[in-house]
Formats: structure tokens, sequence, C-alpha cells
């Protein structure tokens, strides 16, 4: 059971706009630990998508945006696209029990 | 490039221990802006940090984990290493090693990761 809740599922057509929640608490997104966001395409490994709250590595596509409010965070995906059909997790640090980085429950993006 | 690629059995047995290693290959390891972690994913589950090394063998692990898993460094072999003792089938999963994007274990993400080996538990 992760500490940080993400819906399991979201879904758009092409060309729509989708967020993703990422909820925390006071222990970790509330504390100001940073949250990064992965896209997991099927039998493949997480590619880091967004970092520090709201950064894009180099060559990710700025139709992927990252925010951070309270203890919360949002990822949104802008003009959908088929090939961003994938599961999404979040990531932070949790300073609660003796301290851990933390993933999310992940969410399933499916386009329609 | 810097690539990283995790080795190790693909089958333990219950209660034995597990042990897989990750190469880093096309960069090194001894940098002193990084960490390197593992990161695990049971079937169709989600992921979970296992714990991090410094090029140094300083250390962080997840709490839950803690007492059961040791992590070492090789900067020799450019090579770090996880054990996990008395493992169970709930330790069933796709092993990931990867690349803190700084120094900091709190603050950084992980931007670099190797293509995973399932490691299953069974007898």
């Amino acid at each position: 059971q992760s500490v940080l809740t993400q819906p399991p599922s979201v879904s758009g057509a092409p060309g729509q706009r989708v967020t993703i929640s990422c909820t925390g608490s006071s222990s970790n997104i509330g504390a100001g630990y940073d949250v990064h966001w992965y896209q997991q395409l099927p039998g493949t490994a997480p590619k880091l998508l967004i970092y520090g709250n709201s950064n894009r590595p180099s060559g990710v596509p700025d139709r992927f945006s990252g925010s951070k409010s309270g203890t919360s965070a949002s990822l949104a995906i802008t003009g959908l696209q088929a090939e961003d059909e994938a599961d999404y997790y979040c990531q932070s640090y949790d300073s609660s029990l003796g301290g851990s980085s933390v993933f999310g429950t992940g969410t399933k993006v499916t386009v329609l | 490039q810097l690539q990283l690629q995790e080795s190790g059995p693909g089958l333990v047995k219950p209660s034995e221990t597990l042990s897989l290693t990750c190469t880093v290959s096309g960069g090194s390891i001894s940098s002193n802006s990084y960490y390197w972690g593992w990161v695990r994913q049971p079937p169709g589950k989600g992921l979970e940090w296992i714990g991090s090394i410094y090029y140094s063998g300083s250390t962080y692990y997840n709490p839950s984990l803690k007492s059961r898993v040791t992590i070492s460094v090789d900067t020799s072999k450019k090579q770090f290493s996880l054990k996990l003792s008395s493992v169970t089938a709930a330790d069933t999963a796709v092993y990931y090693c990867a690349r803190h994007q700084g120094p900091t274990v709190t603050l950084d993400a992980f931007d670099i990761w190797g293509q995973g080996t399932m490691v299953t538990v069974s007898s």
C-alpha cells in the first residue's frame, strides 16, 4: 500500500487533455519533497518523464507537464496520442517511518 | 551513453538469498554526482524502491525491507549489487537497477534504468 495515491485509470480521445493526480500527505509531497513522474510502456522499464515537479528531461515532448500544490501533484498530457497509452507513476520521498523513496500506485492511461 | 544491465539467477528457492548485480557501462560509477538504486515490480503491480548506494558505500534502504537487504558497490568492476535474504513468493518481481539523477536520494529522480530482470521465488 503506497503513501502516494493515483487514480487506477484515466482515458481520453486522441488530441484531448488528460490529467493524473498524485495525492500524498504532510510527510511527503506536503513536506516539500520533489515529485517525479515516469512513463512505463508495456514490457519495458520506466522512463523519466518529469523531474523536480515540473521539469522535462531532454527529449520529452512538451505535451507532458507537471505541477505540485500542497499535498498533491499532477501530470497533464495535452494533445493525447496513441503512443501515450501506458502506465504512469509518480515518485517522491516520505520522511515518516525512517524515510523512504516512494512511488505512487500507478495510473493506466488509455487512448480511446 | 550510460547503460545499466542487471544479471543474476532467474529462479530462487524460498528462504534463500536473492543476489543480483548491475553493471554500469559507458560511464563512471565512481562519480560523486550520483546515487545508484534498485527498484522492483511484482507481476501486474506497481513499483517499489528497495534501496540506493553511493560510490563510497553509503546506503539508504526501504524501511520495510531493511532487515533483509544489503546493497554493495565494487567500483573496480563498475558494479553494484543487491542481496535480499529469506525470500518468499512475495519477492517474485522484475528487479530494475537505476541511476539517481543526482547525489541526493531524497530529492533526485531515477533518470537511467536497466532493462530489468525477472526473478521468481519458487521451489
